[in-house]
């Protein structure tokens, strides 16, 4: 069955580095494109970048572009996310998300998140 | 940006209907996807492509969408649906994918 399983969160101070994992099985990884979504403490789920699986095409929410890079290692099945210079808002849930295959735009599977918190 | 709007919390008697309803700019010509999201859990998929439902999901969630509102709707309301409902969509314009705010479903 799927299974996507995050890893690397913590607490970091504002302005430190950080970097996400996201370890996939259960399918064939290099086939399907890969986005995070975040969830602050409360509040709805927000839209944080893609990786598609042709090509290099990458897309970011403005509030992280330049700052988070997202990336892939079909070779170990395996999702980034490094996030640098990072701010209190950014404190969040940090879902995995597999895009559902073909020419769809939703969320076909989910991991169960790790937490991001940004504090001094 | 593109924006879905969705009321913070619709109320309902179990048994009854719930109809949560997301509302965009032409959201009719978007495809629609909802998801649930119970305390403590990842979102789920519930309704793909404005009316599509995922296997394992009840035939008691179905979906609509035209002009500027998307309707999910929950039919013979369980307790258990309780959770928090999330439409979200893909703005080709900027490649950016959208969720709306969420809202609450409370079964009274």
């Amino acid at each position: 069955q799927v299974q996507l399983v995050e890893s690397g969160g913590g607490v970091v101070q504002p302005g430190k580095s950080l970097r996400l994992s996201c370890a996939a099985s259960g399918f064939t990884f290099s086939s399907y494109g890969f986005h995070w979504v975040r969830q602050a403490p409360g509040k709805g789920l927000e839209w944080v970048a893609v990786l598609w699986s042709e090509g290099n095409n990458k897309y970011y929410v403005d509030s992280v572009r330049g700052r988070f890079t997202i990336s892939r290692d079909n070779s170990k099945n395996t999702l980034f996310l490094q996030m640098n210079s990072l701010r209190v808002e950014d404190t969040a849930m940090y879902y995995c998300v597999r895009e559902a295959g073909g020419a769809d735009n939703y969320f076909d599977s989910w991991g169960q998140g790790t937490l991001v918190t940004v504090s001094s | 940006s593109y924006i879905l709007t969705q009321p913070p919390s619709v109320s309902v008697a179990p048994g009854q209907t719930a109809k949560i309803s997301c509302g965009g700019n032409n959201i009719g010509r978007n495809s629609v996807h909802w998801y649930q999201q119970k305390p403590g859990q990842a979102p789920v998929l519930v309704v793909y492509d404005d009316s599509d439902r995922p296997s394992g999901i009840p035939e008691r969630f179905s979906g609509s969408n035209s002009g500027n509102t998307a309707t999910l709707t929950i039919s013979r309301v369980e307790a258990g649906d309780e959770a928090d409902y999330y439409c979200q969509v893909w703005d080709n314009n900027s490649d950016h994918w959208v969720f709306g705010g969420g809202t609450k479903l409370t079964v009274l």
